[in-house]
């Protein structure tokens, strides 16, 4: 069982430019998460889908990001005209879990670097 | 609104010493979930352990251990022995629950404990 991956790795793009991420989840996990991590600071919530569902989105996602899961399994995420404030590590996880809470633990994948220029 | 507040920055020891890492939480939430990760060099976030607000009781695995208290909203981490491969940021973490123990999705972050353990 391989556990979260992302693609790619790192990402160098110019203030302006439209990048996308890729998130494969944990086979089988049924929720995913995008998180973002700036230099000291703990990962901040983005948004977060079960299923194919996107059930919440933070006030940090702004009207240039999109995520979408179309079937489920992988998720993209989206950011249009970048801007330098948007250079941050970006996070994926993915988690198990029953509707009573059990097995919500969140497992991450390296994450996707991105610096604007 | 929630809110975890990781007491220390960064704290340094001398290998084999013992170091408790502080966490402190805010929530209005009945039911909640509290969690400690690990993120080393390398960048990747390991997760550690998760406890529910339901259940009280201290955890140890091995050189870690976790005293969870409810009284006092706080969830501190202490790494016994300390190694070298224990040198990494650690993020204490906290996410809301509904009735049913029901779970609700994001996770809050703490800003985070620089560990540096000193051969």
């Amino acid at each position: 069982d391989t556990g979260v991956s992302q693609d790619p790795r790192h990402k160098i793009t110019k203030r302006g430019q439209n990048v996308t991420f890729r998130c494969d989840p944990i086979s089988e996990h049924n929720r995913l998460y995008w998180y973002r991590q700036t230099l000291g600071q703990g990962p901040e919530f983005l948004t977060y889908f079960q299923n194919e569902a996107q059930l919440e989105k933070s006030r940090l996602l702004s009207d240039r990001f999109s995520a979408e899961r179309p079937k489920g399994s992988f998720s993209t995420l989206e950011i249009q005209r970048t801007e330098q404030g948007d250079s941050a590590m970006y996070l994926c996880a993915s988690s198990d879990e029953l509707a009573d809470g059990s097995y919500n633990e969140q497992f991450f994948g390296p994450g996707t670097r991105l610096t604007v220029l | 609104a929630q809110k975890v507040t990781q007491v220390q920055t960064e704290i340094s020891v001398v290998e084999k010493e013992d170091v408790t890492l502080d966490c402190v939480y805010e929530t209005r939430d009945t039911t909640y979930y509290l969690f400690w990760y690990k993120q080393p060099p390398s960048g990747e976030l390991v997760f550690l352990i998760r406890r529910n607000s339901f259940d009280e009781q201290n955890e140890i695995s091995g050189r870690y251990s976790w005293n969870f208290q409810k009284s006092t909203s706080s969830f501190n981490f202490t790494i016994t022995a300390s190694q070298v491969v224990d040198s990494a940021v650690y993020f204490c973490a906290l996410r809301g629950g509904g009735a049913g123990g029901t779970s609700y999705g994001k996770l809050t972050f703490g800003q985070g404990t620089i560990l540096t353990v000193h051969p």
